[in-house]
């Protein structure tokens, strides 16, 4: 079983710039959540994608944009790159349970993303 | 407001010395709660997920358990690779979807 993959693994970019980060979902997984962590932080949810819809969204502005493809991989997009947007991208696959009872989302290694 | 608090926020043991990190919620109608371990730069790694009062789960060293305030995460003759940062989280429904909430963590540090 192939775990949550994420690419590029680092990244530096400079203000005003955008970027795009990549992630491949857990085999059998067709729901796939993105977060921001700061450093000392816990994540932050951005948004999460079911079966190529969004479904649900956090306190982030639209510049954060995202995909999702028939495979179930992601893509997270951010436009107008700004300083604090440095950060590892996380992002999670799960697979949604019946009933009251939360999915387990399993994450991917990370993105670092550096901006200048 | 949902709320996770981590307790404490760093941790310092002996190799060998037991103890406990505790993670309390504010969150209503728990859907389950999350246990994650994180090493530095490196996305979180599951560890355990809890449904209801009164379950534990347990893997080598760890065992957590849980309340309907709190869960804790006991750590038995720690070893010097245990050190990472441990998270917790709960769901919280908003509409279809169900977000995360994180605590801070706790960074738990063992030494040899």
């Amino acid at each position: 079983e192939t775990g949550v993959t994420q690419s590029p693994t680092h990244l530096i970019k400079t203000r005003g710039q955008q970027v795009t980060l990549r992630c491949s979902s857990q085999s059998g997984h067709n729901t796939v959540s993105w977060y921001q962590q700061a450093l000392g932080q816990g994540p932050q949810f951005i948004f999460q994608y079911y079966r190529e819809e969004e479904n649900g969204r956090g306190n982030f502005p639209p510049r954060f944009s995202g995909l999702q493809f028939p495979n179930y991989s992601s893509e997270l997009n951010v436009n107008a790159l700004e300083l604090d947007d440095s950060a590892l991208y996380l992002c999670a696959s799960s697979s949604p349970t019946s009933g009251r009872r939360a999915d387990t989302q399993y994450f991917g290694p990370g993105t670092r993303l550096t901006v200048l | 407001e949902d709320q996770v608090t981590q307790s404490p926020e760093a941790l310092r043991l002996q190799e060998g010395e037991s103890s406990s990190l505790n993670c309390s919620y504010t969150v209503s109608g728990l859907r389950g709660l999350f246990w994650y371990r994180q090493d530095p730069g490196k996305g979180p790694e599951f560890l355990f997920t809890l449904y209801s009062a009164g379950e534990e789960k347990e893997k080598e060293r760890l065992k957590a358990t849980l309340t309907k305030k709190e869960s804790f995460l006991h750590i038995t003759a720690p070893k010097p690779e245990d050190s990472a940062t441990y998270l917790c989280a709960v769901p919280r429904d908003a509409g279809n979807n169900r977000k995360l909430i994180w605590g801070l963590g706790t960074s738990l540090a063992v030494n040899p």
